[in-house]
């Protein structure tokens, strides 16, 4: 079956560019999270949707981050005037988060990641 | 604010031997998750603790949790080069007036076995 599937995969831009980031989750998925993993380093929450709207922004880094999920499905994270501190993997993640999950947790499937690189 | 907390970061250990990984997390929370990273790939789940005392086991890693000193454990049993990569652990924790949740990951350890 289909896992999350980002695109892109790898990603090189200038400085000051604009990218755009997108998340497919697995169908029937409620909850879409972002994440972004420097090399060698943790992972950051980004932000979180359940459904098409984000009850946590907190975790975007600054202004000029967002992120928009349309029809309960696809994501896009925005990367306005990118900045060389941007560079990492930027990890979506999907899962059920329905009634059912607190009996039965709520495991998250991740895709493989973009990895951006600003020069 | 949730915070939660792997230790150690960096574990290198020779084939054979025993260890355990901690994770201590800030908040009230019956659910945690662990989660395996190889290297230039994503996460993907290994055990799901869902609440107090609550063990899971698979192969050579045995996982559990006590809500109550909010700390869980990865023991890794006769390590084996395979189980080289680094571990998370993840809590879930509620996000106030929306009846949701969000998911925050521990600080990883990074696990080498060694020959």
């Amino acid at each position: 079956g289909a896992g999350v599937s980002q695109s892109p995969s790898n990603k090189v831009t200038e400085k000051g560019k604009d990218v755009e980031l997108r998340c497919d989750p697995i169908s029937g998925h409620t909850a879409l999270y972002w994440y972004r993993q420097r090399l060698g380093q943790g992972l950051e929450f980004l932000i979180y949707f359940q459904g098409n709207s984000a009850p946590d922004k907190s975790g975007l880094p600054s202004d000029r981050f967002s992120a928009e999920r349309t029809g309960e499905s696809v994501s896009t994270l925005t990367i306005q005037r990118t900045q060389q501190e941007d560079s990492a993997v930027y990890l979506c993640a999907s899962s059920l988060a329905g009634s059912s999950f607190l009996t039965s947790g709520n495991t998250i499937y991740f895709g493989e990641g973009s990895w951006l690189t600003v020069v | 604010e949730l915070k939660v907390e792997q230790n150690p970061l960096f574990l290198s250990m020779q084939e054979g031997k025993n260890y355990t990984i901690y994770c201590n997390y800030s908040t009230t929370s019956d659910r945690l998750y662990w989660y395996r990273q190889d290297p230039g790939k994503s996460l993907e789940s290994l055990f799901v603790l869902l609440s107090n005392g609550a063990v899971k086991q698979e192969g050579r890693l045995m996982a559990s949790l006590d809500t109550k000193a909010r700390l869980s454990t990865l023991h890794i049993t006769a390590a084996v080069h395979d189980l080289s990569a680094t571990y998370f652990c993840a809590v879930d924790s509620p996000i106030p007036t929306s009846g949701t949740y969000k998911y925050i990951f521990g600080t990883g350890t990074r696990l080498k076995v060694l020959a």
